[in-house]
């Protein structure tokens, strides 16, 4: 079964401070992994996405790492900021039958900055 | 703004009302979805469209009824819902769900929270 699992669940840190989230899958094949921020009460928006043959993609102070081969990824969010308050969800697609891209959502963690 | 619009961004409806849920996006995809986003739970897809043809249902109760009359719009019709149907339901657009486009990018709307009492 496809799934895609994140750690921690909830993150509380300092402004200015830095964090990195992870994210675990199970999901196969594999087409591309994303990372999309979310913030309250509004709908997801793409940070990066990836390919098998890309390690490392940055956004600004968000950077994404790939190791398709133990099948995780890590979003290391730099310099916080207090925007940077929001649910942060992998996301991986994979391949269906048909050759569709079907995604596999995680659950999320939600990073709370505090000054 | 991504370019999706839903409306309305709040709704409550009792067990025995019929509303509708309006997604209208304006980046010229030829895809749309509706998501179901509930607490402490992964983004659930409900329906696909593809060139206006439903291309997926995952096994949602009939009880949503979903309604793609050109590929800008996208409806989601509600009747007789039970209180466990409250949550945020988001609407995405993206070019292309086939074979052949492997960056099928999803932009997503604000959602529409939805509370039935």
């Amino acid at each position: 079964k496809n799934q895609v699992e994140q750690s921690p669940q909830s993150l509380i840190i300092l402004e200015g401070k830095n964090c990195t989230l992870q994210c675990n899958y199970t999901v196969s094949p594999f087409s591309n992994l994303r990372w999309y921020k979310q913030d309250t009460g509004r709908g997801p928006v793409s940070l990066t996405i990836m390919t098998f043959s890309e390690n490392t993609k940055s956004n600004g102070r968000y950077t994404a790492t790939l190791d398709a081969d133990t099948k995780q990824s890590s979003l290391h969010i730099t310099a916080s900021q207090l925007s940077d308050s929001a649910s942060y969800i992998c996301v991986v697609s994979g391949l269906s039958n048909f050759g569709n891209e079907k995604l596999t959502f995680g659950t999320g963690t939600r990073l709370t900055i505090i000054p | 703004e991504t370019g999706v619009t839903q409306t309305p961004r709040h709704l409550v409806m009792g067990m025995t009302n019929k509303k509708s849920l309006k997604c209208e996006q304006h980046l010229g995809h030829n895809a749309m979805y509706w998501y179901k986003q509930s607490a402490k739970k992964p983004l659930e897809l409900m329906f696909v469209y593809n060139f206006k043809e439903q291309t997926e249902n995952n096994s949602v109760p009939s009880r949503f009824s979903p309604e793609c009359p050109n590929s800008s719009h996208l409806f989601l019709h509600l009747h007789t819902l039970q209180p466990e149907d409250s949550a945020l339901y988001l609407c995405a657009s993206s070019q292309d769900s086939v074979a052949g486009n492997r960056f099928t990018e999803a932009f997503f709307g604000q959602g529409t929270r939805l509370t039935v009492v």
